[in-house]
């Protein structure tokens, strides 16, 4: 049973355009999120997070919004660039009862940003 | 500052044979994780540690095994490789796991034949 879902394995977007990256989760225990992007041959780099008594969180172009009565967030970049091409993964924690170094990873959505 | 490395880069076993993955961190950090990563899967969580002499299974830990006598160091056993355990494996650090998210690794690209 898949907890964290991310259900568009793609998505293109133009340069200086918006790309919106979602993700939906079936465990209500969870209660943090992060988001990672991933180049080729290279391990995940940490791009943001957001705690459960948040609903939105904005580091410079990116921002992540959080729907917990849906049970949905969404990572906004703001503008595209190129450089942004990667595989992106969402990832969710329990911060209680000492879980919260097990993160649940979705599959990943690549990005790609055309010039 | 190198971080959270990695060793080997690749490694090619047969059915059977055994060997350690490395990991080494010099950040400080409590938390150590390791997950591997195949195809349409995401990342999946093998073992964690949550300071030295603490360890425990996560998700996938069937076929493996880890210590950590050290903060800096959590490396993966597999005790007699299985194709099933052909993967890429990616050693993560943290100091809490919430404001700054993991540190991993570049990874292990591994092939059992």
């Amino acid at each position: 049973d898949q907890q964290v879902k991310q259900n568009s394995p793609s998505l293109s977007v133009q340069e200086g355009r918006i790309s919106i990256l979602n993700c939906d989760y079936t465990n209500s225990m969870f209660d943090y999120f992060l988001w990672y992007k991933k180049y080729p041959a290279e391990g995940p780099t940490f791009l943001i997070s957001i705690s459960s008594i948040k609903d939105k969180n904005e580091d410079g172009r990116f921002t992540v919004f959080l729907n917990k009565s849906a049970k949905h967030l969404s990572l906004h970049i703001v503008p595209s660039q190129p450089g942004d091409s990667a595989v992106y993964f969402c990832a969710a924690s329990v911060s209680s009862g000492g879980s919260n170094y097990k993160l649940t990873f979705g599959k990943g959505t690549l990005l790609t940003v055309n010039p | 500052n190198a971080g959270v490395t990695q060793t080997p880069k690749f490694q090619v076993l047969k059915t059977g044979q055994s060997m350690t993955l490395q990991c080494a961190q010099d950040m400080n950090h409590e938390y150590m994780s390791w997950y591997r990563q195949d195809p349409g899967m995401g990342l999946r969580l093998i073992h964690y540690s949550v300071g030295a002499g603490i360890t425990d299974q996560g998700e996938v830990p069937n076929g493996y095994n880890v210590s950590r006598s050290t903060t800096e160091d959590f490396p993966l056993r597999l005790l007699s490789a299985a194709p099933s355990q052909t993967s890429v494996y990616f050693c993560a650090s943290s100091a809490d796991g919430f404001n700054y998210g993991y540190t991993f690794g570049s990874g292990t690209r591994l092939t059992v034949v």
